[in-house]
């Protein structure tokens, strides 16, 4: 069965600093990994979806790379700021499950101290 | 806008009292699913919907039921509630395998 583990569980940086959060799952049967970002009370947006054929993508200030056989991902948060404190889960869907079924870590807790 | 919409945002019931929590989609996506999200356990896939008329069990379905009779909703019920059903709930959606999953803003739930 697929498990996905995020480290660390918590982080906390001051304003400015890059940083790299990591996921990692046990089954490299995937369709695609996607990284989202939860905000206390509310629900999930998503961040970066790596297909299983690519190896990293972009938008903005977030760049998240994918190595498959490894069963590592990395988002990278470059000049962090205030706003980006939240949680951010990354989630898998294996490629033998119908649904569509996201299996998601735990999270890292994100505190960016202004 | 593009967008998954729960409601009611928030519900405090009593057990036993049959509820319902709505879910609609207006990106005209094919699958839709149920989660819930507690403290230590993560996220965890209730029940799932591949097109109309078309739904499945995911990982812990005991105590819910789905309906997908028309493509943009998909309800969950809960018959009987009992406290262990307490937590947060999320509504999902996709295009299809593989594809990008949009979510809801959740529905927190308290059965006492």
């Amino acid at each position: 069965k697929q498990e996905v583990t995020q480290i660390p569980a918590a982080l906390s940086v001051p304003e400015g600093e890059n940083l790299v959060l990591n996921c990692s799952f046990t089954d490299s049967a995937i369709y695609n990994l996607q990284w989202f970002r939860q905000d206390p009370g509310k629900g999930l947006t998503s961040l970066l979806l790596i297909q299983s054929s690519q190896r990293e993508q972009t938008s903005g200030r977030l760049n998240a790379s994918l190595d498959k056989s490894s069963g590592r991902s990395t988002l990278y948060i470059a000049a962090s700021q205030p706003g980006d404190s939240a949680t951010y889960l990354c989630a898998v869907t294996g490629a033998d499950n119908a649904g569509n079924m996201l299996t998601f870590g735990g999270g890292t807790r994100l505190m960016v101290k202004p | 806008e593009a967008q998954v919409t729960q409601n009611p945002r928030y519900l405090i019931t009593v057990t036993g009292k049959k509820l319902t929590v709505t879910c609609s989609q207006n990106m005209n996506h094919e699958y839709m699913s149920w989660y819930r999200q507690d403290p230590g356990l993560g996220l965890r896939q209730i029940y799932y919907s591949m097109n109309v008329e078309v739904t499945d069990k995911g990982d812990v379905p005991e105590g819910y039921k789905v309906s997908r009779k028309e493509k943009r909703n998909f309800p969950l019920i809960l018959e009987s509630p009992s406290p262990n059903q307490t937590s947060l709930y999320f509504c999902a959606s996709s295009s299809g395998t593989g594809a990008e999953a949009f979510f809801g803003q959740g529905t927190r739930l308290t059965v006492v």
